[in-house]
């Protein structure tokens, strides 16, 4: 069966520090992978897709086929980076999604 | 241009009573999908539209929940005989294609007592 698995439910780190969250999956077949971000008080939005390879906001992610993983990287974490981050699968063509659980990020100053 | 819509913001309702969410995706998207976010946990897909059929609803957990797109636009889920477990924030979102980017909507939160 499909899974999405976010192994931190919440990432404290300090501003200008690195922040990694981490995401992996389970799927066989040739999956396209996604970060959402929701900021408080916000609606769910897309923050970036494997396939298009950009940098949004600062943030990069890579996906690693051989170790199922598609972990969320920013260099240097600013406060409005606090925010709910939810990884997500998608397996067909229909389009929808598979969520994990989310990481809460807190940045501090 | 308008995001996409869901009312009400928030229902509180009894255990056994029927309810209706209501969603308005962003005018000309085709694709409208209904998720399900309970407390802790990421959203879980419930039912996929493509214009007004429901092309998965695999999704959906038994058979009290249903939804229409009667139009191919507006969206609305439906809950007979709820429970105390179907309380979660329902989302809505939309996208022009399946396999472009969703929008979402702000969410119902619905409360079963």
């Amino acid at each position: 069966a499909q899974r999405v698995t976010q192994p931190e439910k919440l990432l404290s780190v300090f501003k200008g520090a690195p922040v990694e969250l981490k995401c992996n999956y389970s799927y066989s077949g040739s999956p396209e992978l996604f970060w959402y971000v929701q900021y408080s008080r916000q609606r769910l939005q897309l923050l970036l897709r494997h396939i298009s390879r950009e940098s949004i906001k600062g943030f990069t992610a890579d996906l690693n086929k051989g170790e199922t993983s598609f972990h969320l990287k920013k260099p240097f974490a600013q406060e409005e980076d606090s925010a709910m981050y939810y990884c997500a699968l998608r397996t067909d063509s229909w389009g929808k999604l598979q969520f994990g659980a989310g990481t809460q990020v807190v940045v501090t100053p | 241009g308008a995001g996409v819509s869901q009312t009400p913001s928030n229902k509180v309702t009894e255990k056994g009573k029927y309810v209706e969410l209501r969603c308005d995706p962003i005018s000309g998207h085709t694709a409208l999908y209904w998720y399900r976010q309970s407390l802790g946990q990421g959203p879980e897909f419930l039912i996929y539209f493509q214009g007004t059929g429901a092309a998965d609803d695999s999704g959906l957990p038994n058979d009290r929940f249903f939804a229409v797109r009667p139009e191919g636009s507006v969206s609305t889920l439906k809950i007979q005989r709820t429970e105390r477990g179907d309380s979660a924030v329902y989302l809505c979102a939309s996208s022009l294609r399946p396999d472009y980017e969703q929008y979402f909507g702000p969410g119902t939160r619905l409360t079963v007592t």
